[in-house]
């Protein structure tokens, strides 16, 4: 237990429609990043939020996608009218205080698009 | 642009022997990150490198981080079907956040 819970683990969509995927660190963590993993490919940056303010964006981040912090607690990813290119692994993933910086990812959400 | 790169890309070996797996990357950086990542299923955090010359060690693993050559290795003792996993590295920015760039992963294959 990596005390990261994402949610939902798997979700298929039809190609333009609306999805929103939930990420929970547990236990109080002001970093929170979430990373998309496409097949046969290592993780690639999307986001980040210290507390409830979003820091930097990755140009991966097209306007079809939104993510929020609102309390700086839970995360949510939104992606509005999707693409079949949209089919990913996407990982939220918390990181230890420094020094230790150590990075803890959650079982992912795999979406797939259809 | 930090860049990360693993080779070998693809690894088949047999049970009892050694190899390395190899991560250079391209820019200074002040942290890199080992995770194994089962099919179908997230990342396990195996080890995080934080100074020059560390060297760490968990069971037939051993990960360790050259800073100026910028360079880490994941070393591989004896090993046993259960490595079996897709290995990636990743690298930090230094004196960033946590930003992680990661390799195109070593697809690690025990062979009994």
């Amino acid at each position: 237990d990596t005390g990261v819970s994402q949610d939902p683990r798997h979700k298929i969509t039809k190609r333009g429609q609306n999805v929103t995927f939930r990420c929970d660190p547990i236990s109080e963590h002001n970093r929170l990043y979430w990373y998309r993993q496409t097949l046969g490919q290592g993780p690639e940056f999307l986001t980040y939020f210290q507390n409830e303010a979003q820091l930097e964006k990755s140009r991966l981040l097209s306007d079809r996608f939104s993510a929020e912090r609102p309390k700086g607690s839970f995360s949510t990813l939104e992606i509005q009218r999707t693409e079949q290119g949209d089919s990913a692994m996407y990982l939220c993933a918390k990181f230890a205080a420094i020094p230790n910086t150590e990075a803890f990812f959650g079982q992912g959400t795999r979406l797939t698009v259809v | 642009e930090l860049k990360v790169e693993q080779n070998p890309l693809f690894l088949s070996m047999q049970e009892g022997k050694n190899y390395t797996i190899y991560c250079n990357y391209s820019t200074t950086s002040d942290r890199l990150y080992w995770y194994r990542q089962d099919p179908g299923k997230s990342l396990e955090s195996l080890f995080v490198l934080l100074s020059n010359g560390a060297v760490k060690q968990e069971g037939r693993l051993m990960a360790s981080l050259d800073t100026k050559a910028r360079l880490s290795t994941l070393h591989i003792t004896a090993a046993v079907h259960d490595l079996s996993a897709t290995y990636f590295c990743a690298v930090a920015p230094a004196f960033g956040n946590e930003k992680l760039t990661f390799g195109t992963g070593t697809r690690l294959t025990i062979i009994p």
